[in-house]
């Protein structure tokens, strides 16, 4: 199993609400990611876990919030988001050491109204 | 910090050969990524060069010098299916498993 899946595929939130973005990789990789994509442009990164220790956070805003509850699971709270946010998140995985092969699973387009 | 440069957009004809360029600026160097992206789809890896060369994976190709700072993607036999983003990516220097990618060059191949 090569796939990382995530879950809504798409989301329409307000700015007061409250939601949750899932990821999931069965590939026994110990490194997971996530990542916003604005159209035409490149992933950024925003988060990465490592053997489910959070090792970088890129100064993203706390209105984000990332968890690992285990090393096949990442979940990404978002609370109070501004139309700004609106975009794609994507979620990868990788083995720990070799991060230049990453996994995408196919993204949640979010949309803040 | 890392920076890395590629054309926006390259146009290409079905059956014809392209090359997408990749310059880069880091503070530290451990070899170069190309990933492909459909719209709407997940970028999906394509290749990796450690080491300068060529190295060859079917109809593509990609190649690195380490001392111009620079590599390529090559695409042979194009077909409508290459229409996609191709990003090109470094691994942080700094660790932690951080990629920082290109700004993307759009293919488009045309019949």
């Amino acid at each position: 199993d090569t796939e990382v899946t995530q879950t809504p595929k798409h989301l329409v939130m307000g700015m007061t609400n409250k939601k949750s973005l899932k990821c999931e990789q069965h590939m026994g990789h110990r490194a997971m990611y996530w990542y916003k994509q604005k159209a035409k442009k490149p992933p950024e990164l925003m988060f990465v876990y490592s053997y489910e220790k959070l090792s970088i956070n890129e100064s993203v805003p706390s209105r984000f919030s990332p968890e690992c509850p285990n090393s096949s699971l990442l979940n990404l709270h978002l609370h109070a988001l501004q139309p700004e946010d609106s975009a794609l998140y994507l979620c990868a995985s990788s083995q720990g050491g070799a991060s230049y092969e990453q996994y995408f699973g196919p993204g949640t387009r979010l949309t803040v109204t | 910090g890392q920076s890395l440069e590629q054309p926006s957009e390259v146009t290409a004809v079905e059956g014809a050969i392209v090359q997408i360029n990749c310059t880069y600026q880091t503070s530290g160097f451990y070899g170069l990524s190309w990933y492909q992206q459909h719209d709407g789809g997940a970028p999906t890896f394509l290749s990796y060069n450690a080491l300068d060369g060529l190295e060859e994976t079917g109809r593509f190709s990609s190649f690195l010098s380490r001392s111009d700072s620079y590599g390529y993607l090559l695409l042979q036999e194009l077909q409508m299916k290459d229409s996609a983003s191709y990003f090109c990516a470094v691994r942080d220097p700094g660790g932690g498993n951080k990629l920082t990618f290109g700004t993307g060059t759009q293919l488009k191949v045309e019949l």
